[in-house]
């Protein structure tokens, strides 16, 4: 299989306590994202990186959220002391930085809900 | 004013009708995606373009970049069209996509 991967699919968890999300991009593609979409609503914009720099991060990603892709291949997104407001669907997205450019690739979402 | 506007909001059609779904922008891009979301999340790419026209099957997108619209239409729509269809147009830069609202489409049979 050659598409984006996320694991878990579905996470379920106590606020306060800590939960971390795996992607696995297709794997020639050099950029990967991160976005969460509330119910109703589109997808935000979180988090990207090319290769394993951390290029771009948007304020709605707090102090408690951090994302790694320590080799440039898979990502991860923890998310520290949970709240219920956390509660989404966290998506990654991920591209390659070539022509024809930035056409982007989304895994199947990890549902966090927190209670 | 929102970045991105999509009409409309939500849009029920009989199988076979012809639908337009509309996207408007206020930033300057590089390219628009539409994207096309069932239920259950799963978010799949449709068309990635950044001028002129494109065409997939019963696809077709359009993008106007000087007058800052593009249109998503579908002809001959089916029930297995009912989704969230959403417009994302990209900065200059091509890695921050900023999402439209979406259009919820029910396609009845």
């Amino acid at each position: 299989d050659t598409g984006v991967s996320q694991d878990p699919r579905h996470k379920i968890t106590k606020r306060g306590q800590n939960v971390t999300f795996r992607c696995d991009p297709i794997s020639e593609h050099n950029r990967l994202y991160w976005y969460r979409q509330t119910l109703g609503q589109g997808p935000e914009f979180l988090t990207y990186f090319q290769n394993e720099a951390q290029l771009e991060k948007s304020r709605l990603l707090s102090d408690r959220f951090s994302a790694e892709r320590p080799k440039g291949s898979f990502s991860t997104l923890e998310i520290q002391r949970t709240e219920q407001g956390d509660s989404a669907m966290y998506l990654c997205a991920s591209s390659s930085s070539g022509r024809p450019s930035f056409e982007q690739f989304f895994g199947p979402g990890t549902r966090l809900t927190v209670l | 004013k929102n970045e991105v506007e999509q009409s409309p909001q939500n849009l029920t059609a009989q199988e076979g009708e012809f639908i337009t779904i509309n996207c408007s922008y206020s930033v300057g891009i590089s390219a628009l995606h539409w994207l096309q979301q069932h239920p259950g999340g799963g978010i799949v790419s449709l068309f990635m373009l950044s001028s002129g026209k494109k065409k997939h099957g019963r696809l077709i997108a359009t993008i106007n970049i000087q007058e800052k619209h593009s249109s998503l239409h579908i002809t001959a729509s089916h029930p297995r069209d009912s989704a969230v269809y959403i417009c994302a147009p990209a900065g200059y830069s091509g890695q921050n996509f900023v999402f439209g609202p979406g259009t919820r489409l029910s396609v009845l049979p």
